[in-house]
C-alpha cells in the first residue's frame, strides 16, 4: 500500500481566489492522479501527473484553471484558480503501484467556494 | 467511450440482510478494483480480480469478476452498519500504459442496525 497525506484537509475560500492543494507520498511513485468528486458521488479524473513531464489532462479539464505541479517522485500540487462556487468540491489525489491494477487515495480536500 | 454501469445507486437495508452490488460493461478491463469510501476519507481499496472467473472474498465481502472480464460483482453477507458507505468500482484499460482507472457511479449502502 502507500501513505498519502494531502493539505489542507478543508478550505472555505472566496470567489476568485485560488488554493493549492498538496499531495504527499511516503514512497517514490511514477503516477500520480488528481480527481474530483462530489459529495456521495463517483471521481471525476481531473490530470495525471508524471514528474519531469507536463501534466495530461482529461476532457473538460485545462491546465490554466487546474496548474499541476510534480517536482518529484513523492509529490505533488494541484492549484484551482479563479475559484468559484462551482468548484466546491473534493479533491482527491492517487498513486498507482502497479501500473493499471492499484491507485491508493488520499483522504482528500474538502473545499468551498464562497 | 468506455463505462462502467454500477447498480444499484442506493441501497438501505437492515442489519443482517444480504445484498450484491453490479458493476457491468461493454468493454473488457484487463482488472477491476473495488473501493469503499467512508464520509471525511478517500476511497479504500478493498480488491483487485484480475483474471476472468476470478472470485476472491474478504470476510463477508465475495468480489466475481466475470469470464469475459466485462462485469463484477460484489456480495456482502449478513450486512452490518459498519458496512456503510459509498462502494465504488473501477476498471483498467489493459491496452493503455496510462495507469488510468474508469470509475462506476457509485452504490451507496445504508445498513440500519
Amino acid at each position: 500500500s502507500a501513505v498519502i497525506s494531502q493539505k489542507p484537509s478543508r478550505d472555505i475560500c472566496q470567489r476568485g481566489t485560488s488554493l493549492t492543494i498538496q499531495c504527499q507520498v511516503d514512497s517514490q511513485v511514477t503516477m500520480m492522479f488528481w480527481y474530483r468528486q462530489q459529495p456521495g458521488q463517483s471521481l471525476t479524473l481531473i490530470a495525471t501527473a508524471n514528474q519531469g513531464s507536463e501534466a495530461t489532462y482529461e476532457s473538460g479539464f485545462v491546465i490554466d484553471k487546474f496548474p499541476i505541479s510534480r517536482p518529484n517522485l513523492t509529490f505533488s500540487t494541484l492549484t484551482v484558480s479563479n475559484m468559484s462556487p462551482e468548484d466546491s468540491s473534493i479533491y482527491l489525489c492517487s498513486v498507482d503501484r502497479v501500473r493499471g491494477e492499484t491507485q491508493y487515495f488520499g483522504p482528500g480536500t474538502r473545499l468551498l467556494v464562497l | 467511450t468506455q463505462l462502467l454501469e454500477q447498480s444499484p445507486q442506493f441501497l438501505s437495508i437492515q442489519e443482517g440482510e444480504n445484498l450484491t452490488v453490479y458493476c457491468n460493461s461493454s468493454s473488457v478491463f484487463s482488472s477491476l478494483q473495488w473501493y469503499r469510501q467512508e464520509p471525511g476519507e478517500g476511497p479504500v481499496l478493498l480488491v483487485t480480480v484480475v483474471t476472468g472467473g476470478e472470485v476472491k472474498k474478504l470476510k463477508r465481502l465475495t468480489f466475481q469478476f466475470g469470464d469475459a472480464r466485462k462485469d463484477s460483482s460484489l456480495h456482502i453477507t449478513a450486512a452490518q452498519p459498519g458496512d456503510t458507505g459509498l462502494y465504488l468500482c473501477a476498471g483498467a484499460r489493459g491496452s493503455s500504459n496510462t495507469g488510468k482507472l474508469i470509475f462506476g457511479q457509485g452504490t451507496t449502502l445504508q445498513v440500519k442496525p
